[in-house]
């Protein structure tokens, strides 16, 4: 079982939909992070959580310490949104590397 | 938060020669990472960079096959020694920043051996 995982695997949805990803872990973590991977390959960082919540824009992001469970969400939705979202986190402990979820790939439809 | 230029963006690449990929970060910083993103694939760990000191490798991955350098406190190199197709991969280097983010990311190199 991978430590981090991500629900849905591949999202499709009509521009103006309100979206969530969600990602559970397993381990202990110091801080979970959202991230953006256009086609291209780079990546932009979007949240880093320890508790609570962060809003930025039409992004959201939800953790739950004791469930060990975070969510992001999307509001009005639109096709520039389309990407992969990917949920990582830091292991309680470590020297600061991340440890990946699988991703979830995003198309939003115009 | 830091900004990173990572060259190139992308490569084809014959089999049994070397690619390097260069990481220029715009501020000091202590850790580089580098990552592998196989097709289809999330990220994995290639090994964490300091500088003075050697790379430390991640299981699977050896000093040989992906040497690093790291000459200064702005910049890292990863080489692809003697590629084979399955070296075909996205390659990104991270930094920790002490921001809002938490990490920065290199723009990728998409390299594609043949």
């Amino acid at each position: 079982k991978n430590e981090v995982e991500q629900s849905p695997q591949n999202l499709t949805a009509q521009e103006g939909e309100f979206i969530t990803i969600n990602c559970s872990y397993s381990v202990g973590i110091s801080a979970l992070h959202w991230l953006q991977q256009h086609p291209g390959g780079g990546i932009v960082s979007l949240f880093m959580l320890s508790s609570g919540k962060k809003k930025h824009g039409r992004l959201i992001a939800t953790i739950n310490i004791q469930e060990k469970h975070s969510s992001l969400h999307i509001t009005a939705s639109h096709p520039r949104d389309s990407a992969v979202y990917i949920c990582a986190v830091r292991l309680s402990g470590s020297a600061r590397q991340l440890t990946f979820g699988s991703g979830t790939q995003l198309t939003v439809l115009p | 938060s830091a900004v990173i230029s990572q060259k190139p963006s992308r490569d084809i690449c014959q089999r049994g020669t070397s690619l390097t990929i260069q990481c220029q970060v715009d501020s000091q910083v202590t850790m580089m990472f580098w990552y592998r993103q196989q097709p289809g694939q999330s990220l994995t760990l290639i090994a964490t960079a300091n500088q003075g000191s050697e790379a430390t490798y991640e299981s699977g991955f050896v000093i040989d096959k992906f040497p690093i350098s790291r000459p200064n406190l702005t910049f890292s190199t990863l080489t692809v020694s003697n590629m084979s197709p399955e070296d075909s991969s996205i390659y990104l280097c991270s930094v920790g920043t002490g921001s809002y983010y938490g990490y920065t990311f290199g723009s990728g190199t998409r390299l594609t051996v043949v």
